[in-house]
């Protein structure tokens, strides 16, 4: 299996454009989350998926983020608009429901906001 | 969830154990401990989990105390590649037993020295 896969790797964009981060779960994983990592605040969970639907946005900062899950094998991320203090390394990790039980990360986009 | 105590930094002689401790004395009963590692530049990578035994996998062996008030992650002949960021979280089982996010802290930043 070729693990969580993630897009782009990298993105700079100016303030106040919009940004869509991507996300491809492992194959038959029902569960997707959304992390957010920066050297102030750590490893933050943001929102996360079962079975394609949001349980759990509370981590979300603010209206200018949503995230979607149009189907089992596919997430999106958005910032609109973005702002410099979104700058950091977004993760996505997905694990099964059943048996093992531990998340797989994938590789991160790292998102500089100019 | 219940709070975790790890050290900030550890070094270790490469050949050698690593003993990695972390303390997380107001675990409920139905909590497990849960140890992940990030390498630099990648996403989160489980390592082991339990819940009061004692357990060893491929990677690395969890000892529990007694009380469970505080664990030691074992990594029982450290390389260079294990140099990395060492997260202990405690959290009910996340097979459908309670809230999905990892919680993460700040870690042990462990250090292979050659």
């Amino acid at each position: 299996d070729a693990g969580v896969i993630q897009s782009p790797r990298h993105e700079v964009t100016e303030m106040g454009q919009e940004v869509t981060l991507r996300c491809k779960p492992i194959s038959g994983h029902d569960y997707l989350f959304w992390y957010r990592q920066t050297m102030m605040r750590g490893l933050e969970l943001l929102i996360y998926f079962n079975n394609n639907v949001p349980i759990d946005d509370s981590g979300m900062p603010e209206d200018r983020f949503s995230a979607k899950m149009p189907n089992a094998s596919f997430s999106t991320l958005k910032i609109q608009p973005s702002e410099p203090r979104d700058s950091a390394v977004y993760f996505c990790a997905s694990r099964l429901s059943s048996g093992r039980i531990e998340q797989f990360f994938g590789p991160g986009t790292r998102l500089t906001v100019l | 969830d219940a709070k975790t105590t790890q050290p900030p930094s550890m070094d270790c002689a490469e050949g050698r154990a690593a003993n990695l401790p972390c303390n997380h004395s107001t675990i409920s009963g139905n909590e497990y401990v849960y140890w992940y590692r990030q390498i630099h530049s990648q996403g989160p990578q489980y390592i082991i989990h339990g819940l009061k035994n004692n357990e060893t996998n491929e990677m690395a062996s969890l000892i529990i105390t007694e009380d469970r008030k505080s664990s030691t992650l074992i990594l029982p002949h450290a390389t260079l590649r294990d140099t990395a960021v060492y997260y202990c979280i405690v959290r009910v089982d996340g097979s459908g037993g309670g809230a999905d996010g990892l919680t993460f802290g700040k870690g042990t930043h462990l250090i292979i020295q050659p």
